[in-house]
């Protein structure tokens, strides 16, 4: 069964530092494009970041530079590294394992329970 | 960037009614299309991929159609578990998430 389970999320102020963990069971996390997708506090869903299984990434505009994504396949865990930390980060943090269809279209086919980051002096 | 646009944006139906939601991109995206339905507190559950493959588990009622920039979900009699918001996300290049749709009891 696949399982994914966030946790690290939690009141940081503005300008700190904080790190996402999501821990995998089921699949192997290298073997799958994984990503990040938040949502603010009543609002929809955004996209953050995604690492490719080949280890490309790429991220969002609103968090280039500030959040780097990254894996570490012996634990089978996805992470997400958020500096400079913004009110506007304030969101729950999901991690999600994407699907395919023969390698032409990816969608979010697992998703993880969320973790809450609030960015607030 | 591509963006996505749904409409609407919230509406109101009755169990057993036929609800369609739009979902529009700003460019043609061929097929690479996909629905969501979310519930409160809860993490999204995928419904259709590629624009009208249903997801295992996900019972038929539920319908996509479309290609290039226009878009369609169909519940075709609304239960009273499909109350939740509906996000349509493209996966042409990179990822983006329409803003929801929200479908409440009248």
């Amino acid at each position: 069964e696949v399982q994914l389970v966030e946790s690290g999320g939690g009141l940081i102020q503005p300008g700190g530092s904080l790190r996402l963990s999501c821990a995998a069971s089921g699949f192997t996390v290298s073997s799958n494009y994984m990503s990040w997708v938040r949502q603010a506090p009543g609002k929809g869903l955004e996209w953050v970041s995604v690492i490719y299984s080949g280890g490309s990434t790429y991220y969002a505009d609103s968090v280039k530079g500030r959040f780097t994504i990254s894996r570490d396949n012996s634990k089978n865990t996805l992470y997400l590294q958020m500096n400079s930390l913004r009110a506007e980060d304030t969101a729950v943090y999901y991690c999600a394992r994407m699907g395919d269809v023969l390698e032409w279209l990816y969608y979010f086919d697992y998703w993880g329970q969320g973790t809450l980051v609030t960015v607030s002096s | 960037d591509i963006q996505m646009t749904q409409s609407p944006s919230s509406l109101s139906a009755s169990v057993g009614d036929r609800v369609t939601i739009t979902c529009r991109a700003s460019q043609s995206i061929s097929s690479y299309l996909n629905w969501y339905q979310q519930k409160p507190g809860k993490a999204p559950k995928l419904l259709i991929y590629a624009a009208s493959s249903l997801q295992s588990g996900v019972p038929s009622r539920f319908s996509g159609s479309g290609s290039g920039t226009d878009f369609t979900l169909t519940i075709s009699s609304l239960q009273p578990e499909d109350f939740a918001t509906y996000y349509c996300q493209q996966s042409y290049t990179l990822f983006t998430f329409g803003p929801g749709t929200k479908v409440d009891i009248k």
